[in-house]
């Protein structure tokens, strides 16, 4: 069965540093998503991209986050400058269609630890 | 924007009973997802609830969706320790899920 998956599992960098997160998503899938979840809450939504573009986006995600399609398969997450707030669990997923109408599968994530 | 709030947001059962979680969201969503955690781990899929009245079982777990009093539930039977982890609802807003609190379930042998 088909499954989004993300590299690397876990991240370890100091404040300040630039981190590039990695998702591949389900290879028909056309809607791609970042969301994060700090320890022991609930999971945020980030930003969602759909045919090149950011197509919403939380208030979470300001100038330090940025994303992109590099090429047909890898949708990445990129933190500029890392701040120790940072620090969470980041989940990409995938959906066939728009989320309103389509369920959303997510990967396993990647622990980001900003010390 | 899409609020969702579950509760209880702690569980504590004994193995053998029953209990059900609760997930109220804000405005009218015509579907409804519920995901299971582990510790450290990514969002299972559970359930996928489409339409107001839909109900959806699979083993000692059963979901259901009321669009009009905007409410799921997800109804554990007789429980099992397996059955420990975190539940969340997540309802849809244009493109992005609204994901709740998350309830911590605990079955205590």
């Amino acid at each position: 069965e088909p499954e989004v998956t993300q590299t690397p599992s876990h991240q370890v960098t100091q404040m300040g540093q630039e981190v590039i997160l990695r998702c591949v998503p389900i290879s028909n899938h056309l809607y791609f998503y970042w969301y994060r979840q700090i320890l022991g809450q609930k999971v945020e939504f980030l930003v969602s991209f759909y045919n090149n573009e950011i197509s919403e986006k939380s208030e979470i995600f300001d100038d330090q986050f940025s994303v992109e399609r590099p090429d047909g398969s890898n949708f990445t997450l990129k933190i500029r400058s890392t701040k120790l707030e940072d620090s969470a669990m980041y989940f990409c997923a995938s959906s066939p269609g728009t989320a309103s109408y389509n369920e959303q599968f997510f990967g396993p994530g990647t622990r980001l630890t900003v010390l | 924007e899409l609020k969702v709030e579950q509760n209880p947001l702690f569980l504590s059962m004994q193995e053998g009973k029953n209990y059900t979680i609760y997930c109220n969201y804000s405005t009218t969503s015509d579907r409804l997802y519920w995901y299971r955690q582990d510790p450290g781990k990514s969002l299972e899929s559970l359930f996928v609830l489409l339409s107001n009245g839909a109900v959806k079982q699979e083993g000692r777990l059963m979901a259901s969706l009321d669009t009009k009093a905007r409410l799921s539930t997800l109804h554990i039977t007789a429980a099992v320790h397996d059955l420990s982890a975190t539940y969340f609802c997540a309802g849809p807003r244009g493109n992005q899920f609204y994901f709740g609190t998350g309830t911590s379930l605990t079955v205590i042998p």
